[in-house]
C-alpha cells in the first residue's frame, strides 16, 4: 500500500532563517505531488505541483520554492522565512489518471518567532 | 474556473443527531467530488468520493451523492457521535480540456463539534 511521510511535525524557526520541510511517498511511481499551506485550521491553499521529476508549478507568487529531486521526494524551501510564513504546511499526492483523489501526510506546524 | 461553496460553520450537534454539510460546484468540465475529513493536528483524510453524476460516495455512515441537476455533493450522516468532531472540506477535481494533472478545488472547510 502506499503511504506519505511528512517531517518534522512541528517546527519553530525565527524570521530570516532558511526553512526545508520534506516529503517523500512510498509504494507507487510517479505521482503527482502537492505542497499546500493551510491558515488558521481552515481553507487549503495550494503552493506548488509536480508532475515529475523537476518539473515544478506555482500557484502562488510567494516567499517559498519547492524541488522534487526524485521521483518520490519532495522538498518545500524557504532562504529567509517571514513571519506570514507560519501555518500548517501539509504534502500530498494522487495518481496520474484523471480525477484522481489526492492522499495527505500528518503536516508540519510551522511556527516563525 | 472551478469554485467549491460549503456551508458556513461552525456546526454543532448531539450526539445521534442527523447531520447535513452542503457542498455546491461550479466546473467546466465533468468533475469528481470528494469530502475530507480533518481531525485536529492531523492532514486530511478521503472520506468518500463520486466521480459521475447519480453517484453515492459512502464510508463509515456518512453519504454523498453527485447531482449533476442542482450542482450540488450534500454530506450526510444518520447518527452522529462524538469522534465525527472535525473539519469536513468539500471537494472537485475537473479533467476539462485533458488536463490529469489531479489538481484539487476545496471548500474552506465546516467545522463540525458533536457533544455528548
Amino acid at each position: 500500500s502506499q503511504t506519505i511521510h511528512q517531517w518534522p511535525a512541528t517546527l519553530v524557526q525565527p524570521v530570516g532563517s532558511p526553512l526545508s520541510l520534506e516529503c517523500t511517498v512510498e509504494g507507487t511511481s510517479n505521482p503527482n505531488l502537492y505542497w499546500y499551506r493551510q491558515a488558521a485550521g481552515r481553507g487549503l491553499q495550494l503552493l506548488f505541483y509536480s508532475v515529475g521529476i523537476g518539473q515544478i508549478s506555482s500557484e502562488v507568487p510567494q516567499n517559498l520554492s519547492a524541488s522534487r529531486p526524485q521521483d518520490r521526494q519532495f522538498i518545500l524551501s524557504s532562504k529567509k522565512l517571514l513571519l506570514s510564513d507560519s501555518g500548517f504546511y501539509l504534502c500530498a499526492w494522487s495518481g496520474t489518471g484523471p480525477n484522481q483523489p489526492q492522499h495527505f501526510g500528518d503536516g508540519t506546524r510551522l511556527s516563525i518567532l | 474556473g472551478n469554485s467549491v461553496t460549503q456551508m458556513e460553520g461552525p456546526v454543532t450537534l448531539s450526539e445521534e443527531a442527523f447531520l447535513t454539510i452542503n457542498c455546491t460546484y461550479t466546473a467546466t468540465g465533468y468533475p469528481s467530488l470528494f469530502w475530507y475529513v480533518q481531525y485536529p493536528g492531523e492532514g486530511l483524510q478521503l472520506l468518500l468520493k463520486a466521480t459521475k453524476a447519480d453517484d453515492k460516495g459512502s464510508n463509515k455512515g456518512f453519504e454523498a451523492t453527485y447531482r449533476k441537476e442542482t450542482t450540488s455533493f450534500h454530506l450526510e450522516k444518520g447518527s452522529v457521535q462524538v469522534s465525527d468532531s472535525a473539519v469536513y472540506f468539500c471537494a472537485l477535481s475537473d479533467t476539462a480540456g485533458g488536463t490529469s494533472y489531479g489538481k484539487l478545488t476545496f471548500g474552506q472547510g465546516t467545522i463540525l463539534t458533536v457533544h455528548p
